[in-house]
């Protein structure tokens, strides 16, 4: 099984910081990695898929990048709502595993 | 609009089943293949299984492996999963998710129902 491993689990900063995430497989996945965003209560919501493509309706500031085992998710100026739980997940092979989150909270 | 609805979630003894269901409304449901996530209290998310659109393949988690059965009936829209032999770490919010293919990513999720394992 491939495992996903998240850096930081958890992460302070303040509105308008600029912010990364990364995520390491143990393995080459390609491109086939997953970003999900988190709010307490509510349902994943999906951001960035293939590594890098932004789903529609995605702010900007939200952006993705990497490929093989090395993956990070940028955040370029935090907004209030950003303040969330991030989660990283590879697609390439079953079982889809997800990396264990990182907490972003507010400084 | 896409809709997903999980129930069947509650309160049950270690050792009991329990079957989930996910009522899929507002796609074609036979197009997609569909999983299940849980997440355990204050916890991150954790795949559980998958099931191809036609039902002919699945593959789940091995902490769940023989114990648990994913399904669908494309012909009610709905997606499936039997629990059986539940234990105290199975405790946790279930949520079904559609794959789009074109994504290769989660795109719509159920609102989750809560299985808790307790005697």
């Amino acid at each position: 099984d491939i495992q996903m491993t998240q850096s930081p689990s958890s992460l302070s900063a303040s509105v308008g910081d600029r912010v990364t995430i990364t995520c390491r497989a143990s393995q080459s996945i390609g491109n086939s990695l997953n970003w999900y965003q988190q709010k307490p209560g509510k349902v994943p919501k999906l951001l960035i898929f293939t590594a890098s493509n932004l789903r529609s309706r995605v702010p900007l500031r939200f952006s993705g990048s990497g490929s093989g085992t090395d993956f990070s998710l940028t955040i370029s100026s935090l907004q209030p709502e950003d303040f969330a739980t991030y989660f990283c997940q590879q697609s390439n092979s079953a079982p889809y595993t997800f990396g264990q989150g990182t907490k972003l909270e507010i400084k | 609009q896409v809709e997903l609805v999980d129930s069947g979630g509650g309160v049950v003894q270690p050792g009991r089943s329990l079957r989930l269901s996910c009522a899929a409304s507002g796609l074609t449901f036979s197009n997609y293949d569909f999983h299940w996530v849980r997440q355990a209290p204050g916890r991150g998310l954790e795949w559980v299984a998958l099931i191809s659109h036609d039902g002919g393949n699945t593959y789940s988690t091995d902490s769940v492996k023989g114990r648990f059965t994913i399904s669908r009936d494309n012909s009610k829209n709905t997606l499936y999963l039997q629990m059986n032999s539940l234990r105290d770490d199975d405790t946790a919010i279930y949520f079904c998710a559609q794959e789009d293919p074109g994504l290769r990513a989660f795109v719509f999720w159920g609102q989750g129902t809560m299985v808790t394992v307790s005697s």
